[in-house]
C-alpha cells in the first residue's frame, strides 16, 4: 500500500509567520508532488508542484523536496488569515499513469 | 470559463438504487479521475482514466463503475449503492499531473 503521510494539525500561526507543512510518501519511485488546498466546503485546488530535489518558489509559497528522505513540505511565508485551510499532499505513484495518492491533509489557522 | 462540472451536487437514495453522477469538463484533458472524500481518510481515488476507452482502478474501486466514451464527459456509476458509500465525491480532469476538481457530489445512501 503506498502511503502519504502528513504532520497532524490543526496547525495554528500568527498571521505575518511562517506556517510549515510536512509530507512523506513510502513510494521511492514517485517523481511528481503537489500541494493542494481545500477551503471548507470546496474542492481542492492546486497551488503548487515539484518534480526535482530542492526548492521551488511562487509568490509567498514555496515547496521544497528531497527524493533521498521521501519527504517533501510547503512553506507559507507571511502567512494571511486567507490562508486558514487544509493543505493536501498528493503524490503520483505511477508516473506514467495518473494514479495519484493523497495525505490526510493538514488544516491550518493564522489567528490575525 | 474552464471547468470541471459535476451532476448532481447533492444526492440522496437508498440502498440498491443504481445511480450515476457525471463529470464533464471544457479543457480538452485527456486525463479524468474520480475520487471520494471522508473525514480522517482523506481524498482516495476510485477510478482514472488516461483516454476515451482507457481506464483503470485507483485505490478504492470495489463498488463502482466508470465509462469514458467521449473526452469530456466521465461518469460515475454506483449500480447497487450501500450506506458505506456515503461520502463527498470529487471528479477531476488533469493535465501534466496538475488536477483541476469539479466542485463535489456529496452523496448520502440510506
Amino acid at each position: 500500500q503506498k502511503e502519504v503521510e502528513q504532520n497532524s494539525g490543526p496547525l495554528s500561526v500568527p498571521e505575518g509567520a511562517i506556517a510549515s507543512l510536512n509530507c512523506t510518501y513510502s513510494d521511492r519511485g514517485s517523481q511528481s508532488f503537489f500541494w493542494y488546498r481545500q477551503y471548507s466546503g470546496k474542492s481542492p485546488e492546486l497551488i503548487m508542484s515539484i518534480y526535482s530535489n530542492g526548492d521551488k518558489e511562487d509568490g509567498r509559497f514555496t515547496a521544497q523536496l528531497n527524493k533521498a528522505s521521501q519527504y517533501v513540505s510547503l512553506l507559507i511565508r507571511d502567512s494571511q488569515p486567507s490562508d486558514s485551510a487544509t493543505y493536501l499532499c498528493a503524490v503520483n505513484v505511477d508516473n506514467y499513469g495518473q494514479n495519484f495518492v493523497f495525505g490526510p491533509g493538514t488544516r491550518l489557522s493564522v489567528l490575525p | 470559463e474552464a471547468q470541471v462540472t459535476q451532476n448532481p451536487r447533492y444526492l440522496i437514495t437508498v440502498t440498491g438504487k443504481k445511480l450515476t453522477v457525471t463529470c464533464s469538463q471544457n479543457m480538452n484533458h485527456e486525463y479524468m479521475s474520480w475520487y471520494r472524500q471522508d473525514p480522517g481518510l482523506g481524498l482516495r481515488q476510485i477510478y482514472y482514466s488516461m483516454n476515451v476507452e482507457v481506464t483503470d482502478k485507483g485505490d478504492v474501486p470495489e463498488g463502482y463503475k466508470v465509462s469514458r466514451k467521449e473526452k469530456r464527459n466521465f461518469p460515475l456509476i454506483l449500480e447497487s449503492p450501500s450506506p458505506n458509500q456515503t461520502s463527498l465525491y470529487f471528479c477531476a480532469s488533469s493535465l501534466s499531473g496538475k488536477q483541476y476538481f469539479g466542485p463535489g457530489t456529496r452523496l448520502t445512501v440510506t
